[in-house]
């Protein structure tokens, strides 16, 4: 079965960056794309970017521009997304997900388990 | 690339049906029949529910179901169920790849 393992939870401090990890099991990994979303405390969810697995290649939110950086690695079926310049706005739970299908619109049918990230001075 | 408006809560007894919309704009959700939304229960990871605005993964059941009309979304929920209590999230395609979500809606069973 599809499922998306994600790193450990993160503490850091204002300035920081922090990488986050999604390894994928269960499908071919480079037939997919995967989106990252995230979640502050009490609020809604927020697109941050979709990473085109097979190409490497991704398209970020105007908002994280930057500051956020998707990759992958073919030989461990992960994917990574950096975020630096770290501000206690940026407290939030990370999700990565991937689609239902093979087009690269947001209908995220498999989801990591987030990792939340704390940036505290 | 603003969010897309949700109302911050909506609120149903038990068997009724509710509806939540989603508004965007000519740019996302009126552009594009690529509407989703998504239900979440606190601490969860976000499930979805309907894709490709009216479509419905396996394992959801009918009750839930979607609509489009212009720039507004409409997510529809029948015979409202206890466990339906929860947060619920609507996302548009945007274009080059960039997608939106709204801020939201909380659904309470009376």
């Amino acid at each position: 079965q599809v499922q998306l393992l994600q790193s450990g939870p993160e503490v850091k401090r204002p300035g920081d960056s922090v990488n986050v990890s999604c390894k994928a099991s269960g499908y071919t990994f480079t037939n997919f794309y995967i989106h990252w979303v995230r979640q502050a405390p009490g609020q809604g969810l927020e697109w941050m970017g979709i990473i085109n697995v097979y190409g490497n290649t991704a398209t970020y939110a105007q908002g994280f521009e930057g500051r956020v950086t998707m990759t992958r690695d073919t030989s461990t079926q992960t994917v990574y997304m950096q975020l630096t310049s770290l501000r206690s706005g940026d407290t939030a739970v990370y999700f990565c997900a991937r689609v239902e299908g093979v087009a690269a619109t947001a209908s995220l049918l498999y989801w990591g388990q987030g990792t939340l990230v704390t940036v505290s001075s | 690339q603003s969010a897309l408006t949700q109302p911050h809560s909506v609120s149903g007894s038990p068997g009724q049906s509710i509806t939540i919309s989603c508004t965007g704009t000519s740019s996302d959700i009126g552009a594009y029949d690529y509407v989703s939304w998504y239900q979440q229960h606190p601490g969860k990871a976000p499930r979805l529910l309907i894709y490709d605005v009216t479509k419905r993964p396996s394992g959801i059941p009918d009750r839930f179901s979607g609509s489009k009309s212009g720039n507004t979304a409409t997510l529809t929920i029948s015979g409202l169920q206890a466990d339906d209590e929860g947060s619920y999230h609507c996302c548009s395609y945007a274009g080059v790849y960039v997608s939106l979500f709204g801020g939201g809606t909380r659904l309470t069973v009376l």
